[in-house]
């Protein structure tokens, strides 16, 4: 019962390169999510999905695309990073109707 | 549009006293209420909602937290702390009807229980 699996779990990357952060969850949710925690900031919303093939813009989507080709997986993707996006992101879902979210461990992202 | 105020960066308290961590929120219409905690370098873990129902919702580990419509307050309570209770604790909110179940959470409280 893994529940919401993020991969990796900490990257270095150095400015302007790309990298695709991996979300998968095996509870069938329609809903998944991306987040970013930053210190004082809580949780910010950049990205989500109502259910696969769509996808949605949150509160800081600037630099961050996602895409939803399968249920079970949400892809983030940085294309050129920058300092400004190292931070910790979180993955996560719920069901159509639900009223909470199951988390993902997190990725630690350090940009150079 | 949605938000939650955490007033406090962080809340000391005593091993065995009572803890209280602050929540209050902005939302239109009906609320969902939700607590979450986070222990180092681990994701967030659910404690307790407030749906609908009776104000006093009580959670895991002897949280309870008391939903106030008048103050638009949700704060969350332990009669008695433990050191494992230090944490960084997230209150969030949705409206009833929040395209895509959408969270938004407050900047986060740190509880630091000592021996």
């Amino acid at each position: 019962n893994a529940g919401v699996t993020q991969t990796p779990k900490f990257r270095v990357l150095k400015t302007g390169q790309s990298m695709t952060l991996l979300c998968a969850q095996d509870m069938n949710h329609e809903y998944m999510y991306w987040y970013r925690q930053d210190p004082g900031m809580g949780l910010r919303l950049i990205h989500y999905s109502v259910g696969e093939g769509t996808t949605a813009k949150g509160e800081v989507p600037d630099g961050y695309n996602v895409s939803r080709l399968k249920k079970q997986n949400f892809l983030l993707g940085l294309e050129s990073a920058a300092p400004s996006q190292t931070s910790v992101y979180f993955c996560a879902s719920s069901y159509l109707g639900g009223n909470g979210y199951t988390f993902g461990s997190g990725t630690r992202l350090t940009v150079v | 549009a949605q938000s939650v105020a955490q007033p406090e960066d962080q809340v000391n308290v005593a091993e065995g006293n009572p803890l209280t961590v602050k929540c209050t929120y902005s939302v239109s219409g009906n609320p969902y209420l939700f607590w979450y905690v986070q222990y180092p370098n681990r994701g967030l873990q659910f404690l307790l909602k407030y749906i609908t129902g009776d104000n006093l919702v009580k959670g895991s580990y002897g949280f309870e937290a008391e939903f106030n419509k008048s103050q638009t307050s949700f704060h969350l309570k332990k009669p008695s702390a433990l050191v494992s209770d230090s944490a960084l604790y997230f209150c969030a909110v949705r409206a009833f009807k929040a395209a895509g179940n959408k969270l938004t959470f407050g900047g986060g409280t740190r509880v630091l229980v000592k021996p």
